[in-house]
């Protein structure tokens, strides 16, 4: 199973609201990454946790907020967010660096479509 | 800085006309590449990993190739749902992160 779920698939939301995406693997992988796509570009990195940390947050602004409760799941709380912030938003996992040779791939969920309005 | 370049940035064949994209990369050590296949307003779909030059796999219509320098993901015959976003990416040795190309978007008419 190379299953990545993503919830909800659609979420449309105001300036002023607070809503969370989620995520979830039972790959047994331990990096989970957030990436953010506008059309016809390719995915923009966000976030990368390794064993349930997080090690790289690429100057994502505050309103986007991530956490990883457990090895399996993935959440990013949004809050007060802009137009510009309407995209797709696709979760990712892979086996963790230092792991050793082999299945060194990430596997997407289908994503989240969100529009600011 | 690690980078991927993609050509052509787009692509359109009659259904049955064969040709290949180019992904180059530059990286301090590779640990994998990868393509991956996305439809509109989906996520990427996994096809590849390459890992060494010299490196083949094949996938009904589709077969990817790597050297030192660059990828190339062969398509035969192609039909027209394989038309898609083709995606490549490298990982290095060290870390976590993906480095992604621009995709080629590929259009096959029947």
């Amino acid at each position: 199973d190379t299953e990545v779920t993503q919830t909800p698939k659609h979420l449309v939301m105001g300036m002023t609201n607070k809503k969370s995406l989620k995520c979830e693997q039972h790959m047994g992988h331990r990096a989970m990454y957030w990436y953010k796509q506008k059309a016809k570009k390719p995915p923009e990195l966000m976030f990368v946790y390794s064993y349930e940390k997080l090690s790289i947050n690429e100057s994502v602004p505050s309103r986007f907020s991530p956490e990883c409760p457990n090895s399996s799941l993935l959440n990013l709380h949004l809050h007060a967010l802009q137009p510009e912030d309407s995209a797709l938003y696709l979760c990712a996992s892979s086996h963790a660096s230092g792991r050793g040779a082999g299945e060194t791939e990430a596997f997407f969920g289908q994503g989240t479509r969100l529009t600011v309005v | 800085e690690d980078q991927v370049t993609q050509s052509p940035e787009a692509l359109r064949l009659q259904e049955g006309e064969s040709s290949s994209l180019n992904c180059s990369y530059t990286v301090s050590g590779l640990r994998g590449l990868f393509w991956y296949r996305q439809d509109p307003g989906k996520g990427p779909e996994f096809l590849f990993t390459l890992y060494s030059a010299g490196e083949e796999k094949e996938k009904e219509r589709l077969k990817a190739t790597l050297t030192k320098k660059e990828s190339f993901l062969h398509i035969t015959a192609p039909k027209p749902e394989d038309s898609a976003t083709y995606l490549c990416a490298v990982r290095e040795n060290t870390g976590n992160q993906f480095y992604f190309g621009t995709g080629t978007s590929l259009t096959v008419i029947p």
